[in-house]
């Protein structure tokens, strides 16, 4: 498809389980970002990637989080030990280059955790 | 501490009334970006407008318009004669560093028929 692709949909894990999010961009973009909203809150930024550079992982709560984009295209976030803490929505976002250039968004990844 | 202020949690109105949403921001660049994304029920997060700190020229599109004020921060969202369609939340996002978005909680917009 033309947008970002993001799998699974939803996510179900018990408290201590591993688990990964994957994010395909859009094909060509440069940049590309991981976000996290919690219910009734607005997203917040984890990291950031420009080709397989991560520049910025200022936002990731803690070290059992990690994200990665090996070959400057597919992503993918991994949350290690997961707590309860941890459900939210995880957004992924791309965009042609780094100037301010709106990001695209995919439907998301739903993770709860029991 | 928040840069992106949406102080209306939840806005109810009726089809064809006009609606405002606010945004105030907080920043000491002199170089910024601001934009407003609309969330369906879907959960996508789809982009509406950018506007950088350089413009202050209001833009309108279709129903949509939008105010830029640097002297109050504020950047304003105003639909004309809304539609059920226009249901959704609604973010305010401002970028400094040239690539992070900081949104503001959101707006939950609810138009009835």
């Amino acid at each position: 498809g033309a947008g970002v692709s993001q799998s699974p949909r939803y996510k179900v894990a018990k408290r201590g389980q591993d688990v990964a999010l994957r994010c395909d961009p859009i094909s060509g973009h440069v940049s590309l970002f991981w976000y996290q909203q919690a219910l009734g809150q607005g997203p917040e930024f984890l990291t950031y990637f420009q080709n397989e550079a991560q520049l910025d992982k200022s936002g990731l709560p803690s070290d059992r989080f990690f994200a990665e984009r090996p070959e400057g295209s597919v992503s993918t976030l991994k949350i290690q030990r997961t707590q309860q803490e941890d459900s939210a929505v995880y957004l992924c976002a791309s965009s042609q280059d780094l100037a301010n250039q709106p990001q695209h968004f995919g439907d998301g990844t739903r993770l709860s955790i029991l | 501490a928040q840069k992106v202020t949406q102080a209306q949690t939840e806005i109810s109105v009726v089809e064809k009334e006009d609606v405002t949403l606010d945004c105030v921001y907080e920043t000491r660049d002199t170089t910024y970006y601001l934009f407003w994304y609309k969330q369906p029920p879907s959960g996508e997060l789809v982009f509406l407008i950018r506007r950088n700190s350089f413009d202050e020229q209001n833009e309108i599109s279709g129903r949509y318009s939008w105010n830029f004020q640097k002297s109050t921060s504020s950047f304003n969202f105003t639909i004309t004669a809304s539609q059920v369609v226009d249901s959704a939340v609604y973010f305010c996002a401002l970028s400094e560093a040239g690539y992070a978005l900081n949104f503001g909680k959101g707006t939950s917009l609810l138009v009835t028929p």
